[in-house]
């Protein structure tokens, strides 16, 4: 069974700086997709950025970019040049590929990360 | 593109009561759309998978009885609480994957609907 681990609640960091956002998978699908979402305070998911199982480069999208070690099954979110308005929770999230997971996306439990002027 | 709307953004109910909750996705047709419940500072639990045309499948503790889903078209699910209970005060949120962006099953990113606050009195 797929599974999702963020094991970092809270996050803090100065505005301007590049931090960093832990994500540990566990999957025996050799297909999968990895994906980013931000959750401001107003509920809303905004998907930020994905990473195939075979993708042999590390996603980028804007200021964030996720370092994908797969033999190490993690997927962690870097966001440079912090914003104020990046303060948010933080959703790692998986999808198999193989239909016996019912192409089910399962979410970490998120970490929140304050941004400080 | 691949712009999903739900509706309402916040209800309150009397207990007893039931409610729906609307999902479309208004510029690409899903076949399949996904239900989260959301507890106040945790994560996204998926409740049920929603397919047009045949039943819905519900995750293991998901009272199907409770939590009714209905998928009559290609770009509408819906679902309705019923005899609602202070205990199903959460955010609700649908989801759905446009399964051509990215051209795959499991690279296609959900997109979200804005989710429903629901507080049952």
């Amino acid at each position: 069974a797929q599974k999702i681990t963020q094991t970092q609640p809270g996050m803090f960091v100065q505005e301007k700086e590049a931090v960093t956002l832990d994500c540990t998978y566990d999957t025996s699908d050799p297909s999968y997709g990895l994906f980013w979402y931000k959750q401001p305070s107003s509920g809303e998911m905004i998907f930020l950025i994905y990473q195939g199982s075979y993708d042999q480069q590390n996603a980028t999208e804007g200021r964030y970019s996720l370092n994908f070690q797969k033999a190490r099954k993690s997927a962690n979110l870097v966001i440079s040049a912090s914003q104020l308005g990046d303060s948010a929770m933080y959703f790692c999230a998986m999808r198999e590929g193989g239909y016996t997971g019912g192409f089910k996306t399962i979410f970490g439990a998120g970490t929140r990360l304050f941004v400080k002027a | 593109g691949a712009v999903v709307s739900q509706h309402p953004s916040w209800v309150i109910c009397k207990s007893g009561t039931s409610v729906k909750i609307e999902c479309r996705s208004l510029d690409f047709q899903a076949t399949t759309m996904f239900w989260y419940r959301q507890f106040p500072k945790q994560s996204l639990m998926l409740m049920a998978t929603s397919n047009e045309g045949s039943k819905a499948t519900y995750e293991q503790g998901v009272e199907k009885d409770k939590f009714l889903i209905n998928h009559a078209s290609l770009t509408l699910s819906t679902l309705t609480v019923t005899s609602a209970h202070p205990e199903d005060s959460s955010f609700y949120i649908c989801s759905a994957y446009f399964y051509r962006e990215r051209g795959g099953s499991y690279n296609s990113p959900l997109h979200f609907g804005n989710g429903t606050r629901l507080t049952v009195t």
